[in-house]
């Protein structure tokens, strides 16, 4: 299995831009997460889906940020107008469920907005 | 709400034997799961702990206490590769699959 694949691996645009991020996750998980990773706030839960729909998205700031996930295999984040602030490394992950509820992570995007 | 500390930075050298604690105050949580991440890496699975007790799996070991509020990851014959970060997560019972992730500790692993 190719595991969770995310991409870009490197993003860095200015400041007002849009910017897409984008996740496949692995064949047959039900649930896709979407984190944030900064040195100041640690690994933050953005928004989760299961079966497609946004279960939780109490950590993702809506005002500039949206998920969607249009079919199992294929998650976006998208960030509009994109803010200094939002430099971080974006982790998508995905998990069967169950007890353990044990995530895969993919790699990231290093986001840098200037 | 749900907060898990940890402490910072951990230092130990080879073929030790190191324990990082997290303590925790939740509400309620089904499990706590323990995560390694190494500089530019993706965090990964280590273990978890959905009972009270301790959990073993081959040179690392997870201990969950409700009752103390507590956990701990033991890493036994510390090797060099094991200097990373490591993150205990609590699945809170308000949002059946959501991790909530502790503040990491990063162990450094001297010769």
């Amino acid at each position: 299995d190719a595991g969770v694949i995310q991409s870009p691996r490197h993003e860095v645009t200015e400041m007002g831009q849009e910017v897409t991020l984008r996740c496949k996750p692995i064949s047959g998980h039900d649930y896709l997460f979407w984190y944030r990773q900064t040195m100041m706030q640690g690994l933050e839960l953005l928004v989760y889906f299961n079966n497609k729909a946004v279960m939780d998205d109490s950590g993702m700031p809506k005002d500039r940020f949206s998920a969607k996930m249009p079919n199992a295999s294929f998650s976006t984040l998208k960030i509009q107008p994109s803010e200094p602030r939002d430099s971080a490394v974006y982790f998508c992950a995905s998990s069967l469920g169950g007890s353990s509820g044990e995530q895969y992570f993919g790699p990231g995007t290093r986001l840098t907005v200037t | 709400g749900q907060s898990l500390e940890q402490p910072s930075e951990v230092t130990a050298v080879e073929g030790a034997i190191v324990q990082i604690n997290c303590t925790y105050q939740t509400s309620g949580f089904y499990g706590l799961s323990w995560y390694q991440q190494h500089d530019g890496g993706a965090p990964t699975f280590l273990s978890y702990n959905g009972l009270d007790g301790l959990e073993e799996t081959g040179r690392f070991s997870s201990f969950l206490s409700r009752s103390d509020s507590y956990g701990y990851l033991l890493l036994q014959e510390l090797q060099m590769k094991d200097s990373a970060s490591y993150f205990c997560a609590v699945r809170p019972n308000t949002g059946f699959q959501k991790l909530v992730f502790g503040t990491g500790t990063r162990l450094l692993v001297s010769p």
